[in-house]
């Protein structure tokens, strides 16, 4: 059974930092491109960063470049977002997720599992 | 690129059929069968139950159906059931010189 399991997430200060994790279990995990999607309180999903595979790929909404980093571990099969520079607009629900196929990058655009989320509060 | 367009919310009895609309542009939805559709409960973590405009994962209802014509996609949900009260969203791919895709608002479903 695949699972996503989030944490890290919690109350952080403007300007500060956050490293989420996404443990994955129940399937080869280095097999697969990987994303983190947040949602804002009462807004709609946002794609945040990608990473492929074997982690030599990513990418990064323009909302966040420059400011997170995206990586992973694949003999921890864990999944990493390090989040600095933090903002209220920052403020939301991280997801992490997985592409459905296997060695095909980011194919198919859709995502087959999701972790449970982990809560990100940017306030003083 | 901008988000996809969904109803905040729609509402339909028991045993009724309901529709959901996500539109975007030709760009987008218009020219790509990329659509996919995640369903999610209070608290929960999102659910795909459409991938590809019209195709369900295994273990997905045959009362969830997709379409697309144009610029909109739909999600049908056929017999409502109380347990498909819940967020709705929509996803595309959207061509960008960063990754490519886009969701929609979401859209609240209310079984009344």
């Amino acid at each position: 059974e695949v699972q996503l399991l989030d944490s890290g997430g919690g109350l952080v200060q403007p300007g500060g930092s956050l490293r989420l994790s996404c443990a994955a279990s129940g399937f080869t995990f280095s097999n697969y491109a990987m994303i983190w999607i947040r949602q804002a309180p009462g807004k709609g999903l946002e794609w945040v960063s990608v990473i492929g595979g074997g982690g030599g790929t990513t990418d990064y909404a323009d909302s966040v470049k420059g400011r997170f980093t995206i990586s992973r571990d694949n003999s921890k099969n864990t999944l990493y977002l390090q989040m600095s520079s933090l903002r209220a607009e920052d403020t939301a629900q991280y997801y992490c997720a997985k592409f459905p196929y296997s060695n095909s990058g980011y194919s198919g655009r859709y995502f087959d599992y999701w972790g449970q989320g982990t809560l990100v509060t940017v306030s003083s | 690129q901008s988000a996809l367009t969904q109803p905040a919310s729609v509402s339909g009895s028991p045993g009724q059929s309901i529709t959901i609309s996500c539109t975007g542009t030709s760009s987008d939805v218009g020219s790509y069968s990329l659509v996919s559709w995640y369903q999610q409960h209070p608290g929960k973590a999102p659910k795909l139950i459409i991938y590809e405009v019209d195709k369900r994962p295994s273990g997905v209802s045959n009362r969830f159906s997709g379409s697309k014509s144009g610029n909109t996609a739909s999600l049908t949900i056929s017999g409502l059931q109380a347990e498909d009260e819940a967020d709705y969203s929509c996803c595309s791919h959207a061509p960008s010189s960063t990754f490519d895709v886009v969701f929609g608002g979401g859209t609240k479903l209310t079984v009344l």
